[in-house]
């Protein structure tokens, strides 16, 4: 069946650091894939998204990469700020009914 | 604009009651609306999909007759978790697609239910 995987947290950075949250999927066909972030006390929010192979998705300053030949969807920001601490979801749609498919989260913790 | 709301928030029951949750969408009308149940540290896993004035479909493995789905109009769906026990103790969440069609799916803030 359809499944994610991505890093475990808790990741701590300093503020300005460089952020990558590695997610590998499996599935069948074509998904799409998207990254969704729940900040303290807010329900799950869509930070991007790439429907196809080689798409980038961009947000925020975040992005992520559609890599087939790797089935991988690694989120990345260049220089994190203290606002962007959040749990974040990497998670694939893989047809049928729009039913997601989601990893277990990663908890972001930026220090000043 | 999207905004889900989900009710109670919080919610502590008595094992052997039932308790509703509301999801509603606030300024959309929501054709398909879905229920998750994330358990600490774990994904969020759906537990069924439910279409406007239609039965909910529910996935594998969820007993269809422990939480009652009724998604009666284009704003409100309520997942009824009947004769509560301690091991449905959980943190359930809502969301909505806003239009047929649509891919992307709005989330409520999740109402965490506690059966003692």
């Amino acid at each position: 069946g359809d499944s994610v995987t991505q890093m475990e947290g808790p990741v701590t950075l300093s503020e300005e650091a460089f952020l990558t949250i590695n997610c590998t999927y499996t599935a069948t066909g074509y998904p799409s894939l998207f990254w969704y972030v729940q900040y303290p006390g807010e329900g799950l929010q869509l930070l991007l998204k790439a429907t196809k192979a080689d798409d980038k998705g961009s947000n925020k300053g975040f992005e992520a990469t559609y890599r087939k030949e790797t089935t991988s969807f690694h989120l990345e920001k260049g220089s994190v700020q203290v606002s962007d601490s959040a749990v974040y979801f990497c998670a694939l749609n893989a047809g049928g009914g729009n039913k997601l498919t989601f990893g277990t989260g990663t908890q972001l913790k930026v220090e000043l | 604009g999207a905004v889900v709301s989900q009710h109670p928030s919080r919610v502590i029951c008595k094992s052997g009651t039932s308790v509703k949750i509301e999801c509603r969408s606030l300024d959309f009308q929501a054709t398909t609306m879905f229920w998750y149940r994330q358990f600490p540290k774990q994904s969020l896993m759906l537990m069924a999909t439910s279409n406007e004035g239609s039965k909910a479909t529910y996935e594998q493995g969820v007993e269809k007759d422990k939480f009652l789905i009724n998604h009666a109009s284009l704003t409100l769906s309520t997942l009824t978790v009947t004769s509560a026990h301690p091991e449905d103790s959980s943190f359930y969440i809502c969301s909505a697609i806003q239009g047929r069609g649509k891919e992307t799916q709005y989330f409520g803030p999740g109402t965490r239910l506690l059966v003692l």
